[in-house]
């Protein structure tokens, strides 16, 4: 039972353009979300991240909206650029699992920013 | 400053064969974990760690054990390996909480024919 999922396996947009990034979850409990970004070959990085308790966190050209009362966040890159073409996955934590830092992640969405 | 190191970069195991997969980390985290990556599976929390002397199963344990030797060192041993084992396994560190970016590792590539 997947807990957090991203429908989305890939988005494709020009050089310039917004791109928005998906994530849907399951579990209430969830109050806290990440995203992490992934070059083929290398680790996930982290990106930006949002407590429930707001609905918006913005750092230069990334934003995270969070809707809670759809359990739905996303991701806004504005402008893309080519080197943002990576996998973005979305994570989430309950208060639960605040001491331990234990993390749930979706499954993935490949973004490619065209030139 | 090296963050999280893996070793192997790269395994071929023949089913049945056993090994250990080594991460190691020079933050001074307290917690640690490993993941694996499935092609549409994102990725799964096998086991991890909160602190030195603690270990806990995540989503996907099955077929694994792990030891948290010290606080720099966390590794995952596959006893028995499988073909369902094929994976790219990447050990994490964080200083604690949720609230604390996880810094991951470059992941190890394993094949089990």
């Amino acid at each position: 039972d997947q807990q957090v999922k991203q429908n989305s396996p890939s988005l494709s947009v020009q050089e310039g353009r917004i791109s928005i990034l998906n994530c849907d979850y399951t579990n209430s409990m969830f109050d806290y979300f990440l995203w992490y970004k992934k070059y083929p070959a290398e680790g996930p990085t982290f990106l930006i991240s949002i407590s429930s308790i707001k609905d918006k966190n913005e750092d230069g050209r990334f934003t995270v909206f969070l809707n809670k009362s759809a359990k739905h966040l996303s991701l806004h890159i504005v402008p893309s650029q080519p080197g943002d073409s990576a996998v973005y996955f979305c994570a989430a934590s309950d208060k639960g699992s605040s001491n331990t830092g234990k993390l749930i992640f979706g499954q993935g969405t490949t973004l490619q920013v065209k030139p | 400053n090296a963050g999280v190191t893996q070793t192997p970069k790269f395994q071929v195991l023949k089913t049945g064969q056993s090994m250990t997969l080594q991460c190691a980390q020079d933050m001074n985290h307290n917690s640690m974990y490993w993941y694996r990556q499935d092609p549409g599976m994102g990725l799964r929390l096998i086991y991890y760690s909160a602190s030195e002397g603690t270990t806990d199963k995540g989503e996907v344990p099955n077929g694994y054990n792990v030891s948290r030797l010290n606080k720099r060192e966390f590794s995952l041993r596959l006893e028995s390996a499988a073909p369902s084992q094929t994976s790219v396994y990447f050990c994490a560190s964080s200083v604690g909480t949720t609230r604390e970016t996880q810094y991951f590792g470059p992941g190890t590539r394993l094949l089990v024919l």
